[in-house]
């Protein structure tokens, strides 16, 4: 079935980087853009940017430009996000997300992974 | 960036009412809009995508409509499976923002 699997947990010191991976099966890998979603803990949803799988083009969220990278790896149908210089403010949760209108990158998420626990702690 | 301010953050209901939330968006987002429900421990799941178009496998008793700035999320009969939290989210422009979240709790 259309699905899209997370790494595991994540436990990290401040100040380094995290790289979480996110493989999609069940349809066409470069069809649809990912995104990622971070979510901290009793709080809201937070958007952190986009990738075309396709062409590597990518999109990111002014807060997250200068630390995050989303890159993709086509032969294995995986997106990967690693956020640099870790803060403890960045604890959260981390979904990746498939775009549901193939091709468009103007479109709401209907897969979502399972989500990758990072804490962050001294 | 696009605000999106949802109300009520927390609304008390009961099974068989009908619910209402609204998302009011700091300018115009052109139906590019979808409302999400999220249970605790869950990754969020999409209800409505386009401001009013059902999501394939979502009961019909929700219901999304609206354009512009303002948009609703209906429950038409609430049902015990739909205490969670509901999102709306813009993708009209970068960055995607969310709202808020509504609770809906008995």
């Amino acid at each position: 079935q259309v699905q899209v699997v997370q790494s595991g947990a994540e436990v990290k010191k401040p100040g380094a980087s995290v790289k979480i991976s996110c493989k999609a099966s069940g349809y066409t890998f470069t069809n649809h853009y990912i995104q990622w979603v971070r979510q901290a803990p009793g709080l809201g949803l937070e958007w952190m940017g986009i990738v075309n799988p396709d062409s590597g083009t990518t999109n990111y969220a002014p807060k997250f430009q200068d630390r995050v990278t989303m890159t993709t790896d086509t032969s294995a149908r995986t997106v990967y996000m690693e956020l640099r210089s870790l803060r403890l403010e960045d604890m959260a949760v981390y979904y990746c997300a498939r775009g549901r209108n193939g091709g468009n990158s103007r479109t709401s998420l209907d897969i979502w992974g399972q989500g990758t626990m990072v804490t962050v702690s001294s | 960036d696009i605000q999106l301010t949802q109300s009520p953050s927390t609304l008390s209901a009961s099974v068989g009412d009908r619910v209402t939330i609204t998302c009011r968006a700091s300018q115009a987002v052109n139906n590019w809009l979808a409302w999400y429900q999220q249970k605790p421990g869950k990754a969020p799941e999409l209800l409505i995508f386009d401001a009013s178009n059902l999501q394939s496998g979502v009961p019909s008793r929700f219901t999304g409509s609206g354009s512009g700035t303002e948009f609703t999320l209906t429950i038409s009969t609430l049902q015990p499976d739909d205490f969670a939290t509901y999102y709306c989210q813009q993708y009209n422009a970068y960055p995607r923002t969310f709202g808020g979240g509504t609770k809906v709790a008995i």
